[in-house]
C-alpha cells in the first residue's frame, strides 16, 4: 500500500509570493491534516479536511488555506509569503476524522527568502 | 495548561538501558493516544497506539496509559543508538469552544532521546 505522498519535497520562494503544496493520502483514507513544523514551535496544526469539508482549523492567519478534492487529495496554499513561513509542512492521512491514527508524508521543506 | 505536555529533555541513556518518556494531557474525555518517533530531518512515524488503561507491549516498546491521572508513557527496553530521535506524544482532544463534536490530534512538543554506546 502506497504511503502519503507530498509534492514538492523542497521549495524556495521569495517573500510576497504564493505557494501551493500537494498531498495524496493513503488509498482509502478520507481525512487529511496539515501541520507546520519549526524548530522553535514544534508541530502546529493548520487544518483538517474530511470528505472535502474543513473539519478543524488551527490558529493561523487567513493567508493559509486548503482544500480537498473528491479523490481525497489535498492542497494547501499560502499567499503573501513571509520569512517566518519557512518551515517543514507535513501532511497526515487518517482513515477517519475525529483524531484517529495519522500517517505522515515526507513533508515539503519551504524556504522563504 | 497546554493540551499535551512532554518533558522536552534531552533524555540521555546508555545502550541497553530502559528509556522512559512521559506525557500528560488535559482532556479527561480523550480516548486515543499515540506515540510517534521522528528522526532528525525526517517526518514523524507512528510507533505505538493505546486506547485502554494499562500496558500495551510491542517488541521493545511498552505504552502505558492511566486515564485517571491523565498520563501516558512510553518505555523503550534495551535501548539502542538507533532509537535516538525525538518522540512525540499525540492525544485526541475535543477542541474547546468550537461547538464541534469531533476531536483532533494534539501533539506534544516532543522529548529528544539520545542513546549512547
Amino acid at each position: 500500500k502506497a504511503g502519503v505522498t507530498q509534492t514538492p519535497r523542497y521549495l524556495i520562494k521569495t517573500r510576497g509570493q504564493q505557494v501551493t503544496l500537494s498531498c495524496s493520502p493513503i488509498s482509502g483514507h478520507r481525512s487529511v491534516s496539515w501541520y507546520q513544523q519549526t524548530p522553535g514551535q514544534g508541530l502546529q496544526f493548520l487544518f483538517e479536511y474530511f470528505s472535502e469539508t474543513q473539519r478543524n482549523k488551527g490558529n493561523f492567519p487567513g493567508r493559509f488555506s486548503g482544500r480537498q478534492f473528491s479523490n481525497s487529495r489535498s492542497e494547501m496554499n499560502v499567499s503573501t509569503l513571509e520569512l517566518g513561513d519557512s518551515a517543514l509542512y507535513l501532511c497526515a492521512s487518517s482513515p477517519r476524522t475525529g483524531g484517529t491514527e495519522a500517517f505522515f508524508g515526507q513533508g515539503t521543506r519551504l524556504t522563504v527568502v | 495548561q497546554k493540551e499535551v505536555e512532554q518533558n522536552s529533555g534531552p533524555l540521555s541513556v546508555p545502550e541497553g538501558a530502559i528509556a522512559s518518556l512521559n506525557c500528560t494531557y488535559s482532556d479527561r474525555g480523550s480516548q486515543s493516544f499515540f506515540w510517534y518517533r521522528q528522526y532528525s530531518g525526517k517526518s514523524p512515524e507512528l510507533i505505538m497506539f493505546i486506547y485502554s488503561n494499562g500496558d500495551k507491549e510491542d517488541g521493545r516498546f511498552t505504552a502505558q496509559l492511566n486515564k485517571a491521572s491523565q498520563y501516558v508513557s512510553l518505555l523503550i527496553r534495551d535501548s539502542q543508538p538507533s532509537d535516538s530521535a525525538t518522540y512525540l506524544c499525540a492525544v485526541n482532544i475535543l477542541p474547546s469552544g468550537r461547538g464541534s463534536t469531533l476531536g483532533r490530534l494534539y501533539f506534544g512538543r516532543g522529548t529528544q532521546l539520545t542513546v549512547w554506546p
